[in-house]
């Protein structure tokens, strides 16, 4: 089944503890992304990446980094969280850019 | 920076009745995509709309592009209970940027 990946679905820690999300799409797609989404605010990107090794900040990249190393996988790391990136954050790929994405199921995130 | 702004930011209706959700946008777009959401679940892709394009239609759905006005609709003939959810247009430049979505309620 074609889909996108996300782990973990859910998670709560603490303000300075780094953390990964990980996401995995197995529909061979060229461009990956990520964004967090906030009441009254919709999804803003994050981060995105054209293809392997090429990563490019959306219009909220504060705070994250993101690697992508193999075709399948986008990363999203947080080197040391703050309570403002408490959010929900959502990966998606698509075969290029200008064509339909394919969301994972989120992953809702806490920073105490 | 918000692209796509959707109008209403909320509407109610009865089931078997049509919803007309808009969007509008700022610059040149190459395309429109319209996403559903259900509840804290990953988005879904419903239609891409191209720039030379006017008019499409997907099952109950029909999308309209007027890029002199900028904007866009999104019309949901006979809805169902289970379309219930948020709907949100995305713009497609040189990213794809979403707009802040309209939360549709249909009662059975």
């Amino acid at each position: 089944e074609a889909q996108v990946t996300q782990n973990p679905r859910y998670l709560i820690t603490v303000t300075g503890k780094k953390l990964t999300v990980t996401c995995s799409q197995n529909m061979n797609h060229e461009y990956m992304s990520w964004y967090r989404q906030d009441p009254g605010l919709g999804l803003r990107q994050i981060y995105y990446s054209m293809n392997v090794e090429v990563t490019d900040k959306g219009d909220v990249p504060e705070g994250y980094k993101v690697s992508r190393k193999e075709k399948r996988n986008f990363p999203l790391i947080l080197e040391s969280p703050s309570p403002n990136q408490t959010s929900l954050y959502f990966c998606a790929s698509s075969q290029n850019l200008p064509q339909e994405q394919y969301f994972g199921p989120g992953t809702r995130l806490t920073v105490t | 920076s918000q692209q796509g702004e959707e109008d209403p930011q909320a509407l109610s209706i009865q089931e078997g009745e049509n919803a007309t959700m808009n969007c509008s946008y700022k610059t040149s777009i190459n395309n429109l995509q319209w996403y559903r959401q259900n509840s804290g679940r990953g988005l879904v892709h419903l239609i891409l709309i191209r720039s030379n394009e006017r008019e499409k239609h997907s099952g109950r759905l029909r999308v309209t592009l007027d890029t002199s006005k900028k904007s866009s609709s999104l019309l949901i003939t006979a809805s169902r209970a289970a379309d219930t959810a948020s709907y949100f247009c995305a713009t497609n430049t040189d990213k794809l940027i979403f707009g802040t979505g309209t939360r549709l309620q249909v009662f059975p």
